[in-house]
């Protein structure tokens, strides 16, 4: 089996930049997916494949990876970014089989 | 818009059984693979199971000790979620989600997109 880490939580100033890192074997492996989570809500795609942004999700949303560790970046963090983050991978056991970081809540001051 | 929309949670005293359903809008359920994930009261995402377009290729997660059966009847356009055995710890928001899944060089890319609004399983006496 594997693991993704991720800070439990991390918070940024309205306007500047922060970055929610998630580390793991499947990072380095494979590629790393994250999602957005309000409360009461569902969860997002806001990157997938390690740094593809899916339509509708605004530009200040990205993503990258360094080795084990990739990270979501939000340059210009708004009010509505406030929200719990979920990296995701695949397992080393298989490429169907999910695997998700415990996820970082993200506070907007 | 391309939706999910998941039925079918509740009340249930351990040791019973539910069946949760997962209904597809804007596009046709059984061209995707799709996966269940739960989420406990104040917890993290956890993967539950996945299955195939067709349905002959299903993954469960090791924690669930075959209590669980995911299924799919692509001519009823309905996917299914058979819950035995349930326990106190099963208490959660379950979701579907789309399974999508790209192939490059010697792997393949899978993300979950998009998802349904969950269903909420309770399991208390």
């Amino acid at each position: 089996s594997s693991e993704l880490t991720q800070d439990p939580a991390v918070s940024v100033a309205l306007g500047q930049t922060v970055r929610i890192a998630c580390q793991g074997d499947s990072v380095r492996n494979y590629y790393a997916n994250w999602y957005q989570q309000k409360p009461g809500q569902a969860p997002v795609l806001v990157i997938y494949g390690t740094h593809n942004r899916p339509s509708g999700i605004p530009d200040r949303f990205s993503g990258s990876s360094s080795g084990d560790t990739a990270s979501l970046t939000i340059t210009g963090a708004q009010a509505e970014d406030e929200a719990d983050y979920y990296c995701n991978s695949r397992d080393s056991s298989g490429d169907h089989l999910v695997l998700f970081g415990g996820g970082t809540k993200l506070t907007v001051l | 818009e391309v939706q999910l929309v998941e039925s079918g949670g509740g009340l249930v005293q351990p040791g019973g059984s539910l069946r949760l359903s997962c209904a597809a809008s804007a596009f046709i359920l059984s061209n995707y693979e799709i996966t269940w994930v739960r989420q406990a009261p104040g917890k993290g995402l956890e993967w539950v199971s996945y299955i195939s377009s067709s349905g002959s290729v299903k993954y469960y997660a090791d924690s669930l000790k075959g209590r669980f059966t995911i299924s799919r009847d692509n001519a009823k356009n309905s996917l299914y979620l058979q819950m035995n055995d349930l326990r106190a710890e099963d208490t959660a928001v379950y979701y579907c989600a789309r399974h999508v899944g790209v192939y490059y060089g010697s792997g393949r890319l899978n993300w979950l997109d998009p998802w349904g609004q969950g269903t909420l399983v309770s399991v208390s006496a």
